[in-house]
């Protein structure tokens, strides 16, 4: 079975403080994703990678930045957390050649 | 790029009814159409998919239907029982390159007892 982890299921942080969230995966899958649900907009792509140290912006980057050093590990980095960024994060993982996404738990992430 | 609509974005329905969730995509190119369930408080996970080479394929209750030159594609739950309420999203992911999907806005199904 495909394991997607998350390193926090919540969080609350202050307005203006560096926030990193970090997604882990046991399937040696070369891309990962990072994605936030918020009511009435559904999924929404952040950043993508689909190698290690490789990124593209989804599409709303804006105000996050990601890092991929390990193939199994990918990271959400809230430079200056603001109150816009409330949400709930969902990270994933993919065998390209298959196309099937594994979600993680999710980490409800609260910005006061 | 590739833009997905779905519709409704809610839908009640009484037990054993059939129900149906619909999705347009706008880019030619898509060739890959998952659905994925996501019951309150879980994370999403794929229930079925359909490739742009095929037009309907079926799991036990769940069908999905695709039609290319239209461009869009359907969800169909039939005989539906209270645990299949939840959100279910439509995707679509365009040949080569990029992998990402895009996803619609979710339709949140209730299936009343």
């Amino acid at each position: 079975d495909v394991k997607v982890t998350q390193s926090s299921r919540y969080l609350v942080k202050r307005t203006g403080e560096k926030v990193f969230l970090e997604c882990v995966q046991d399937m040696d899958h070369e891309n990962m994703f990072w994605y936030r649900q918020d009511p009435g907009l559904g999924l929404r792509l952040i950043y993508f990678s689909y190698d290690v140290k490789m990124k593209e912006k989804g599409d709303i980057p804006e105000g996050y930045s990601v890092s991929r050093e390990k193939k199994e590990r990918f990271s959400l980095i809230l430079e200056s957390a603001s109150t816009n960024q409330t949400s709930m994060y969902l990270c994933a993982s993919a065998d390209g050649a298959v196309g099937e996404q594994y979600f993680g738990p999710g980490t409800r992430l609260t910005v006061t | 790029g590739e833009n997905v609509e779905q519709h409704p974005s809610t839908l009640s329905v009484q037990e054993g009814d059939s129900a149906v969730i619909k999705c347009t995509y706008s880019d030619s190119a898509s060739n890959y159409f998952p659905w994925y369930k996501q019951e309150l408080g879980k994370r999403p996970q794929l229930i079925i998919d359909i490739r742009s080479n095929v037009g309907e394929k079926k799991d036990q209750r769940i069908a999905v239907t695709l039609n290319k030159t239209a461009k869009h594609f359907s969800l169909h739950i039939t005989e539906t029982q209270p645990e299949d309420s939840a959100v279910y999203f439509c995707a679509a992911k365009s040949q080569g390159g990029s992998e990402k999907l895009v996803f619609g806005k979710g339709t949140k199904l209730t299936v009343n007892p």
